[in-house]
């Protein structure tokens, strides 16, 4: 068991940039999520997917943003024309299907948007 | 829909007493009850779930937690903290049909100090 990893630690970038994090889950687990942290609160659910399939999205995921898992192995999650309002650590998790199986976190992208 | 409170932002202890982060959640459905600790720049570590059974369930660290369906609580509880247990805890809740996505409360930093 390896871990969740996720690339890269930090990214900053102008406004408007686009931007693309990676996310490798633990190799046994189907099911892949992708939450948002901004300062001083707990993560909030984006999306999830059940192998290569992405089973729901919250309505925070904007047309901006985009999240792709497809060979059911590692995610991305893309966020196009980037914004202020983007800035925030970007936490992917794994679990083995079940929703009483916990999710495994991995230690973020922190994004910052100058 | 389900929501978490935890109604402590901050909690300072010394070291070796007892403490008690408090958690209270809702929903229309059954649940499933998580806590998950996050140190500085790092992404969430488990350290207990309650799922079904015993109300009191023991975790990590020497962590536990009680669940009490009446109430609807779940706090966290530890008999005597280390220095090294300064930290954000975070309550979350997810529910027991085919959803997957937790719903995190805002979090608790407890801060233990000599």
């Amino acid at each position: 068991d390896t871990g969740v990893s996720q690339d890269p630690r930090h990214k900053i970038t102008k406004r408007g940039q686009n931007v693309t994090f990676r996310c490798d889950p633990i190799s046994e687990h189907n099911r892949l999520y992708w939450y948002r942290q901004t300062l001083g609160q707990g993560p909030e659910f984006l999306t999830y997917f059940q192998n290569e399939a992405q089973l729901e999205k919250s309505r925070l995921l904007s047309d901006r943003f985009s999240a792709e898992r497809p060979k059911g192995s590692f995610s991305t999650l893309e966020i196009q024309r980037t914004e202020q309002g983007d800035s925030a650590m970007y936490l992917c998790a794994s679990s083995k299907q079940g929703s009483n199986q916990p999710q495994h976190f991995g230690d973020g992208t922190r994004l910052s948007i100058l | 829909a389900q929501s978490v409170t935890q109604l402590d932002s901050q909690v300072p202890v010394f070291e070796e007493a007892p403490v008690e982060l408090r958690c209270n959640y809702s929903s229309s459905v059954s649940v499933y009850l998580f806590w998950y600790v996050q140190y500085p720049n790092q992404g969430l570590q488990l350290l207990l779930k309650y799922l079904s059974g015993s109300t009191l369930v023991k975790g990590i660290n020497g962590f536990e937690a009680e669940f009490n369906k009446s109430q609807t609580s779940f706090h966290l509880r530890k008999p005597s903290v280390h220095i090294s247990d300064t930290a954000e805890y975070f309550c979350a809740v997810g529910n027991t049909g085919t959803a997957s996505k937790l719903t995190f409360g805002t979090g608790t930093r407890l801060q233990v100090t000599l």
